[in-house]
């Protein structure tokens, strides 16, 4: 149980073109879903948090005009990187909480690594 | 906000040897997690320990929430155990140390 995918695996896009990833929760409903980004030989940062419904809310330093978050459904939540540069390739990983559960316990999606050229 | 630190960044062992990771964190929380992230990136999920101890086979986990730490037992090491061992803690957010590199020689 609680099974996070992501899709794709890994993505190569040209300088300036946009990239969607999505996330989703595949045996379980997720109200809060987290976006991170994990650049090589590094640890995780959180880029934001997205609810259900509503607007994602996100870290000091991230700019949500680049990074668009929809989280439209109990088990979709969607990452676009808009305009997309050389310095935005990085180790993009989501995970899910469950809707209604007791803790807070996250759970990890694969990750997709883009690559902008 | 909560700082979270792992010790030691690196450490290397023979198959077989039996090794401790710590992870101290600055404030109360409600979440603790540690990870395995193995060489594709998947982050695996260890155990969620907020407080108390668990065990999972050749693992295992004890969380003082008093005192803000925790450790990570691994005994008998396999080089399958190879990979960065992560800690994160919180309670709506996660927050993430540097990790523990650990290799396993065969």
């Amino acid at each position: 149980g609680a099974v996070v995918s992501q899709h794709p695996s890994r993505v190569i896009c040209k300088s300036g073109t946009s990239v969607k990833i999505e996330c989703r929760s595949l045996d379980f409903q997720a109200t809060t879903m987290f976006w991170y980004r994990q650049f090589p030989k590094q640890s995780l940062m959180l880029m934001a948090t997205s609810n259900e419904g509503s607007k994602a809310t996100y870290e000091q330093g991230v700019e949500k005009d680049k990074f668009l978050i929809n989280h439209a459904s109990l088990t979709l939540s969607t990452l676009t990187v808009t305009s997309a540069h050389p310095e935005d390739s990085s180790f993009y990983i989501c995970s899910a909480r469950e809707a209604g559960g007791l803790s807070y316990e996250q759970y990890f999606g694969p990750g997709t690594r883009l690559t902008v050229t | 906000g909560i700082q979270v630190e792992q010790s030691p960044p690196d450490l290397i062992l023979q198959e077989g040897a039996n090794s401790t990771l710590r992870c101290n964190f600055s404030d109360s929380v409600n979440n603790l997690q540690w990870f395995h992230q193995n060489p594709w990136g998947q982050l695996i999920n260890l155990f969620y320990i907020p407080s108390g101890t668990k065990q999972n086979g050749r693992l295992s986990a004890t969380t003082v929430a008093t005192e803000r730490y925790s450790l990570l037992y691994i005994s008998s090491s396999q080089t399958t155990d190879s990979g960065v061992y992560f800690c994160a803690v919180g309670a709506q957010k996660l927050v993430f140390g540097q990790g523990t590199r650990l290799t396993i020689n065969p």
